[in-house]
């Protein structure tokens, strides 16, 4: 049962564009969403969250947006780099701290230069 | 910022024998820490939940027999895959949370079972 779900497995997006990376999710428990960038043999790397009481947060390069009633979450990176290729997972728990976090499938993004 | 040493990066072992892979949380304490499995091009998937002192609560479907997870401190927590087998290969990686912490994760373990 995969609760959390990137139905793009991949993306390949020039570079100096947007890319927008989505994730959809099925526990209405859920109530804290992160994004996560992360390399071959390595851990994943924090990039920004946004919790259930908001529909936006910006970092940035990185604004991530969360349709709640769509049980829905986009990550959005302008301008696009080519360091910024990597894969890129949506997490989600029920509530921030010591709850588990349930990963995406991931999504690999390419910068094409 | 919150760092967490995973070691060792990687480790090969003969099948049958058993492996740890050690968590540090280096500059804070991690109330609650937890322990995944990576499969090649697959998400993250959780194996357990470990908080400090206590028993570790273990994902449906994963052995708690087969996959020890020791929790003795607030800056240290242990996976050892008992009994190895080549299926058990792949990449482990921890997470730690403190109080004033998010989820840090580790380098991650890659375990290759021969």
């Amino acid at each position: 049962d995969q609760q959390v779900k990137q139905n793009s497995p991949s993306l390949s997006v020039q570079e100096g564009r947007i890319s927008i990376l989505n994730c959809d999710y099925t526990n209405s428990m859920f109530d804290y969403f992160l994004w996560y960038k992360k390399y071959p043999a390595e851990g994943p790397t924090f990039l920004i969250s946004i919790s259930s009481i908001k529909d936006k947060n910006e970092d940035g390069r990185f604004t991530v947006f969360l349709n709640k009633s769509a049980k829905h979450l986009s990550l959005h990176i302008v301008p696009s780099q080519p360091g910024d290729s990597a894969v890129y997972f949506c997490a989600a728990s029920r509530g921030f701290g010591n709850e588990k976090l349930t990963f995406g499938t991931g999504t690999r993004l390419t910068i094409i230069p | 910022g919150a760092v967490v040493s995973q070691h060792p990066s990687r480790v090969i072992c003969k099948s049958g024998t058993s492996v740890k892979i050690e968590c540090r949380s280096l500059d804070f304490q991690a109330t609650t820490m937890f322990w995944y499995r990576q499969f090649p091009k697959q998400s993250l998937m959780l194996m357990a939940t470990s908080n400090e002192g206590s028993k570790a609560t273990y994902e449906q479907g994963v052995e708690k027999d087969k996959f020890l997870i020791n929790h003795a401190s607030l800056t240290l927590s242990t996976l050892t895959v008992t009994s190895a087998h080549p299926e058990d290969s792949s990449f482990y990686i921890c997470s730690a949370v403190g109080q004033a912490y998010g989820y840090t994760f580790g380098s991650g373990t890659r375990l290759t079972v021969v």
